[in-house]
């Protein structure tokens, strides 16, 4: 069936650093993929989301291109701040209107100053 | 914000009784549901609901079962607790976005720890 994989944690990172957190997926047909991102006491967000291959979701300074070649959809942000610490997830949707999605396992950013 | 809320924030419980968890929405959309998280795990799906009185297992369903009477609550009953659901419970709703692209958005989350 269909499956994320992530990236394992905890990443700590210092401020300012390149961020970058790996997502693979398995699928059939072409799913549409997300990340959300749960801050601490919080119930997950959506981040940003792509819909096709080749699209790219940004928000926040947050980035994600959606590669069917290599069925990858990693975050990158140029530059964390303190206020990025959380737990990143990256999903996707079956589609075929089954409104289901698929979620990983997260990853724990932890932005030090 | 999508207008969820979720009832109680935090439960303390004894293994064996029984234990509803309440999501309320004020934003009338079909799709609801419920999924719980836990360390080394993430999120898995409960259960969910494709209208009133509709609803389907999830991938960790054993030991729940889910009513939704309305289209704006969306009830959880743990028939009787057990320490295995010690856990945080989410709940989530489907908002459509164009493209048919499922996007959901969640409740705060009820911490529930079960003695």
């Amino acid at each position: 069936g269909d499956s994320v994989t992530q990236m394992e944690g905890p990443v700590t990172l210092s401020e300012e650093a390149f961020l970058t957190i790996n997502c693979t997926y398995t699928a059939t047909g072409y799913p549409s993929l997300f990340w959300y991102v749960q801050y601490p006491g919080e119930g997950l967000q959506l981040l940003l989301k792509a819909t096709k291959a080749d699209d790219k979701g940004s928000n926040k300074g947050f980035e994600a291109t959606y590669r069917k070649e290599t069925t990858s959809f990693h975050l990158e942000k140029g530059s964390v701040q303190v206020s990025d610490s959380a737990v990143y997830f990256c999903a996707l949707d079956y589609g075929a209107g089954s409104y289901q999605l698929t979620f990983g396992k997260g990853t724990k950013l932890s932005v030090i100053p | 914000d999508a207008g969820i809320t979720q009832s109680p924030r935090h439960k303390v419980t004894e293994t064996g009784t029984p234990v509803t968890l309440r999501c309320h929405q004020t934003e009338n959309h079909r799709y609801m549901y419920w999924y719980r998280q836990d360390p080394g795990h993430g999120l898995r799906l409960i259960h969910y609901s494709y209208g009133v009185k509709d609803t389907d297992k999830g991938e960790v369903s054993d030991g729940y079962s889910v009513s939704r009477s309305k289209t704006e609550d969306f009830l959880l009953t743990l028939e009787s607790a057990t320490s295995s659901q010690t856990s945080v419970y989410f709940c989530a709703i489907s908002r459509i976005a164009s493209g048919a692209v499922n996007e959901q958005f969640f409740g705060p989350g009820t911490r529930l720890t079960v003695l």
